[in-house]
């Protein structure tokens, strides 16, 4: 299957500093990213879906000005996680879909995220 | 709206033993259907997919029907192996709309030797 990667696989920082993230369609040319959020022991919550050269449509209840997505280019996404809180701390995946709506995500391996 | 139902786990086995993970779906249109594996640490993998009533997923031995008439998708394993512990996560994404991916809430199997 086609491989997303994600950059970094884990990182920790200091409260109030700001975190990007990284996610590229190693293979294949990824027309669509979501970003998705994940809880311990809990299923994965879509934060955002980013087209190629256009905003991220954010999902309800998630701060857009608190997580910078930009999508520059067919293989890369970033998500900024902008003056993070302990409370931001969570694994962070994206994935990645090469046409339509139908086709298969491929996901990252997610980004830890360890804010104190 | 549109959802995913998964069973409650975790669903602990021994080696050999036959894996059933049961999964529904409520949808409005005419949904395609995975399901990913989640290891420890790690990303979601997709396992397997189905687009169509009466199409059947397989992949390293796991397997799912779609079945419209009891809006199902339940994954079987004849033989689970210990290095088959993970967390499991039926998903669909609705047609025509814009492609996301609606999760169930995983279920955790545990194979123990």
């Amino acid at each position: 299957g086609a491989v997303v990667s994600q950059h970094p696989s884990w990182v920790i920082c200091k409260s109030g500093t700001s975190v990007k993230i990284e996610c590229r369609s190693l293979d294949f040319q990824a027309t669509t990213m979501f970003w998705y959020r994940q809880f311990p022991k809990q299923s994965l919550m879509l934060m955002a879906t980013s087209n190629e050269g256009s905003k991220a449509t954010y999902e309800q209840g998630v701060e857009k000005d608190k997580f910078l997505i930009n999508h520059a280019s067919l293989t890369l996404s970033t998500l900024t996680v902008t003056s993070a809180h302990p409370e931001d701390s969570s694994f962070y995946i994206c994935s990645a879909r090469a046409a339509g709506p139908q086709e298969t995500q491929y996901f990252g391996p997610g980004t830890r995220l360890l804010v104190l | 709206g549109d959802s995913v139902t998964q069973m409650e786990g975790p669903v602990t086995l021994s080696e050999e033993a036959f894996l059933t993970i049961n999964c529904t779906y409520t949808a409005t249109g005419y949904p395609s259907l995975f399901w990913y594996v989640q290891y420890p640490g790690e990303g979601l993998q997709l396992l397997l997919k189905a687009t169509k009533a009466d199409d059947k997923g397989s992949n390293k031995g796991f397997e799912a029907t779609y079945r419209k008439e009891t809006t199902s998708f339940h994954l079987e394993k004849g033989s689970v192996q210990v290095s088959d512990s993970a967390v499991y996560f039926c998903a669909l994404i609705v047609s025509g709309n814009t492609g996301k991916l609606i999760f169930g809430q995983g279920t955790t199997l545990q194979v123990k030797p």
